[in-house]
Order: C-alpha cells, then structure tokens, then sequence
C-alpha cells in the first residue's frame, strides 16, 4: 500500500525566507513522486515531478525537492519566499499511474 | 491546449435536486479521474477511466453517484438526488497514455442548500 504524509498542516515564514515544505512517502515499490500547488480557488497545478534519475528535481517557480530514498522523503524547498507562493501544496505518489495517493496538504503563508 | 475543462465552474442547487457536472479532458488523454475535495477528507479519488472503461468506482460514495464517459473528449459525474453534505469541490483530471503524471482541472464548486 501506499501513502503520503505532509508533515505540517500550516506553515508561516517571512518574505525572502526559505521554504521548506516536507513529505515522507510509503511505497514498496519504487515510486513516482509529485507536487502540485493550489491557489485560492483553482484546481492543482503541477510544481515538479521525480519519476527516475537525478534525485534532485526542480520545478516552476523556483522550487525543487529532493528524492531521499533512504529517508522516504521528497520534501520541497525554496531558497527565498515569495508572497506569491501563498498556497495550498499537496505531495503525492503513485506507482502505476492509476492510483495517486495525496498528502493532507500543507498551507503556506508568506509574511510580508 | 486548453487543459481539462470542467463545467460548471459554480453551481448552488436545492437538496434533492440533480446535478451533472461535466469535464472534457485534453485531446489524445485516455485515462479520466474524478476527484472531491472537501476540508474535512481532503482529496478524495471518486472514480478514473481508462479509454473511456471505468475501471475503479470504490471511492464513489453511494448509489446517488454516478459517472460516464460515452466517449474520448467528455465525461460527466451525476448525483441525484444531492444532499448539502455533497457539498464540496469536484475535480476532474486527466493523464496521457502511459505518462504518469495527472492534469487537473479548475473544479467545480458545487454547494447543496
């Protein structure tokens, strides 16, 4: 079975501040992750994806995450916040491309 | 592309009454899902299709749901009679062929009074 847990239902930080963002995944197979981002009422649009390959993968907007297969983790990062990044983001994983298991989401709140 | 399109964008409607939300996905997409996305469940899987064959429906609530895709470029999620706890954001999202990632859609935001 598979699941997602987004650790951090609200997170605050201040304008040019980092972001960090994090997930823990469970899967017994190898799995592709994603993170999609949620504006005020839009639909989920894709940040950036790890299928295989470089662990390291980068996305729109600035953000990356990192596939930690020791730490099951694929946390998403990004080097100075923007008040534009205020959103919803929500980490998910699949292994078959059928079945997308998504984290609760977390709500990230830029101060200005 | 246009992405995956849904209609309505809005919707308030009377309890007992029914609802059709429709959803075309982008050209040459082959598998459909359907999602509902309420603050208490979070986003909850409904129903997908692969080449227009409904191949999960374990996530749709009860028998006042139902979901079709006659064909490649249109899908509908039914509900009838509605109930204010049906209440919620309904997204529709595709994915292409083999790929593995999924496009959502914008919702559409349904509210049973």
């Amino acid at each position: 079975a598979q699941s997602v847990t987004q650790l951090g239902s609200h997170v605050s930080v201040s304008e040019g501040a980092l972001v960090l963002l994090r997930c823990n995944y469970s899967s017994s197979v190898p799995p592709y992750l994603f993170w999609y981002v949620q504006y005020p009422n839009q639909g989920l649009q894709l940040l950036l994806k790890y299928t295989t390959g470089a662990t390291l993968v980068k996305g729109i907007n600035g953000f990356e995450a990192e596939f930690k297969k020791s730490e099951t983790s694929f946390h998403l990062t990004k080097p100075s916040a923007h008040m534009s990044d205020a959103a919803e983001y929500f980490c998910a994983v699949t292994n078959t491309g059928n079945q997308f298991y998504f984290g609760t989401g977390t709500s990230l709140t830029v101060i200005p | 592309d246009a992405g995956v399109i849904q209609s309505p964008r809005h919707e308030v409607t009377e309890m007992g009454q029914e609802v059709t939300l429709r959803c075309k996905p982008i050209s040459g997409h082959n598998s459909l899902f359907w999602y509902r996305q309420t603050m208490m469940r979070g986003l909850e899987l409904l129903i997908y299709f692969n080449n227009n064959v409904p191949i999960d429906d374990s996530g749709m609530p009860e028998d006042r749901f139902s979901a079709k895709m006659p064909n490649a470029s249109f899908s509908t999620l039914k509900i009838q009679p509605s109930e204010p706890r049906d209440s919620a954001v309904y997204f529709c999202a595709d994915r292409e062929g083999a790929g593995n990632t999924i496009y959502f859609g914008e919702g559409s935001w349904l509210t049973v009074v």
